[in-house]
This record gives C-alpha cells, structure tokens and sequence, in this order.
C-alpha cells in the first residue's frame, strides 16, 4: 500500500535560518504533491502544490522540490520566523485519477528567537 | 468568504449515542471532503463527494459512520452508535472543480466518547 513518512523527530532550528523538511513516498507515483500548515486547534492550510513534471516551486520564502526518482520532496522555508512554527504536512495525490490525498503524520516546526 | 464551517465545534457524548456532525462548504466548492485526525494514525480521508454524490467511502470505518450530502451547501457525518474509539478531530474540506487540486479546511470538530 502506498506509504508517506515525514520526519517523525521535531524540528528545532533558530530564526533566520533555513527549516528543510522531508516527505518521502513509497509504493506508488503520485500526479502531484502538496504541502500545508497546521496550528494547533485548527484545519490544515494549503501552502504550495508541485505536479510530477516540476522539479522546483517557489513562494515568497517557500521552496519545495520534487524528486520522482528518489520519490522524495522537500519544503524549505528561508529566513526562518518565529511565526513559521507549525506542523507541515505532505499530502501526494492517491494513486488514479481522482481527488484523494494521501497525508503524511506531518513534522513539527519550532523557530525560536 | 466565511471559509467552510462545521458545528459544533467540541461535542462530548456517551459510549452508545448518536453523534451528528455538520458541514457547510465554501460556495461554488463542489468537493468535500470528510476526515478524521488523530495523533497515531494522522489525517485519514473517510468519504468524499463531487456534486453531492459520494465517490469513495472506503475510509469510512464501519457501518456505525454514514455520511450524506442532501445539497451543494449541507453535509452531515453520522456516528451510531458512538465508541470510546471514535473520539478523534473531523474535519471537513471542500475543494473547486477546477484542475488545481487545493483543500480548504473547517476548523473541525473535536468528539470525545466517554
């Protein structure tokens, strides 16, 4: 069965550097993967898409890439804020054609200043 | 934009009760999604609809879950009878016809059975 793993360890890093976060999929080739925030409390947010035929997307200091070789995206975040702890999940398209997400279990983010 | 709304926003009931959960999509959505969350198992997709219709309910976890769409503007998650097991955040999503694939989440509803 398809199989998304995030990084299971938080992530501590200090403000104004840069947070790398990992998503690797097994098992299948998804059509394309996003990225969303989650606060506590709260519903996921929509952060940034990536289809399978792109390597790079970027947004303000977003970054993520997606390498369907390695099966594997990363979601960077620049310059770092305070504002920017959360958890991030990743959610590749399910197999076929149609509207499921699979979702990562998502990695929590702590900047501290 | 209200975004999409659920009610009621916490709810606690008793092993064996009914538990009725609703949703309100974003206007001119005509995707929406149900979920469950939890801390073992994340975010886990039980049934979905495109115009109303459900297309995959095979996350619906047992026959005690039904869900139904009456209109473009109503969906409703029913448990029944409800199990200590259940209590979880649902959420629901709703998403645009059109080929950008985004979800727009409720803030979702937090169910305890006691």
């Amino acid at each position: 069965s398809q199989k998304i793993e995030q990084n299971s360890e938080a992530l501590n890093i200090q403000e104004g550097k840069t947070a790398t976060l990992t998503c690797n999929y097994t098992n299948y080739s998804p059509a394309y993967l996003q990225w969303y925030r989650q606060d506590p409390g709260r519903g996921p947010v929509f952060l940034l898409l990536i289809r399978e035929n792109e390597k790079e997307k970027r947004k303000e200091r977003l970054k993520v890439t997606f390498d369907t070789t390695l099966k594997q995206s990363l979601f960077h975040i620049t310059a770092s804020q305070p504002a920017d702890s959360a958890t991030y999940l990743c959610a590749p398209s399910g197999p076929g054609n149609n509207r499921k997400l699979i979702w990562g279990l998502g990695t929590s983010l702590a900047v501290n200043p | 934009d209200a975004g999409v709304i659920q009610s009621p926003r916490h709810e606690v009931t008793e092993m064996g009760q009914e538990v009725t959960l609703r949703c309100k999509p974003i206007s001119g959505h005509d995707y929406l999604f149900w979920y469950r969350q939890t801390m073992m198992r994340g975010l886990e997709l039980l049934i979905y609809f495109n115009n109303n219709v459900p297309i995959d309910d095979s996350g619906m976890p047992e026959d005690r879950f039904s869900a139904k769409m009456p209109n473009a503007s109503f969906s409703t998650l029913k448990i029944q009878p409800s199990e200590p097991r259940d209590s979880a955040v649902y959420f629901c999503a709703s998403s645009l016809p059109r080929s950008q694939e985004t979800q727009y989440f409720g803030p979702g509803t937090r169910l305890l059975v006691l």
